[in-house]
C-alpha cells in the first residue's frame, strides 16, 4: 500500500537548533507540497515541488526555512534557526499532475 | 486572492445525516475537494468534483456544488461515531488539480 512517509513523527528541540524534517513521497509521484498546520493559521502552504523544481515556496519564511529535494525519493524541510512560532504539524503531500495527493501523517514540532 | 472558508463546528447524533458547508472566492477554481483529518493522523482524500458539476454522490457521501454562489458542501448519510473527525474543504485552481488552498476545517462531533 504506496504511502508518503515522514520522519521524525514527532520532535522536540530547543530553541535555536536546526530542525530537518524528510519526507518520503511516493514513487511515481512528480509534485511534493509542504504544509503546515496550526490552530490559528490552519493549514499554510509552505513549499511546492514539481519534478524536483520548486515552483513556489512564497508561503515560507526565507530567512530560516529551507526545502529541497536532492532526489526524487527524497523531500527535506529544514528550519535554522527555529523559534517557538514553529510549532505546528508539518506535512508532506505527493501526486501526480491530475491525480489526488497523497498525505503524509505529519511531523509534530514542538519547539521550546 | 483566494479565501476558503467553513464553519468550525458540527454535531449530530448517530444515524443522522451531516451537512458540512463550505464557501470559496475564487471562481475560477477548477477542482473542490473534501479532506478528512483524524486525531495524529494526515489528509485523506474523501471525495472531490469538478468545477463543471453540481452533484457527486459517492456511497454515503454527497457532494452538492452550487457554483453561481460558490458555495459547496458535504452530505454524510447515517452519520456512524468513526465520522468523527475534521473535515477540510479545499479548492484547486491549476489545471493539474494539485495546488490547493484549504479552508480552516470543521469539526464534526458524532454523538452516540
Amino acid at each position: 500500500d504506496a504511502r508518503v512517509t515522514q520522519t521524525p513523527r514527532h520532535k522536540v528541540t530547543e530553541m535555536g537548533q536546526e530542525v530537518t524534517m524528510r519526507c518520503q513521497p511516493i514513487l511515481g509521484h512528480n509534485t511534493v507540497f509542504w504544509y503546515r498546520q496550526t490552530m490559528m493559521q490552519g493549514l499554510e502552504l509552505l513549499a511546492y515541488f514539481r519534478n524536483r523544481a520548486p515552483l513556489d515556496d512564497s508561503g515560507m519564511p526565507k530567512d530560516r526555512f529551507s526545502a529541497e529535494m536532492p532526489d526524487a525519493t527524497l523531500a527535506t524541510l529544514k528550519i535554522q534557526p527555529s523559534e517557538p512560532r514553529d510549532s505546528a504539524v508539518y506535512f508532506c503531500a505527493s501526486g501526480s499532475e491530475g491525480e489526488k495527493l497523497f498525505f503524509g501523517s505529519g511531523t509534530q514540532l514542538s519547539v521550546l | 486572492g483566494e479565501d476558503v472558508e467553513q464553519s468550525l463546528f458540527l454535531s449530530v447524533r448517530e444515524g443522522d445525516s451531516s451537512v458540512i458547508n463550505c464557501t470559496y472566492t475564487d471562481s475560477s477554481s477548477t477542482y473542490l475537494y473534501w479532506y478528512k483529518q483524524e486525531p495524529g493522523a494526515g489528509l485523506q482524500l474523501l471525495t472531490y468534483i469538478f468545477s463543471n458539476m453540481d452533484m457527486k454522490q459517492d456511497q454515503r457521501l454527497t457532494v452538492l456544488l452550487n457554483k453561481k454562489d460558490k458555495h459547496l458542501s458535504l452530505r454524510i448519510a447515517d452519520t456512524q461515531t468513526g465520522d468523527s473527525a475534521i473535515y477540510f474543504c479545499a479548492e484547486s485552481r491549476d489545471n493539474a488539480g494539485n495546488m490547493l488552498t484549504f479552508g480552516g476545517g470543521t469539526r464534526l462531533m458524532v454523538k452516540p
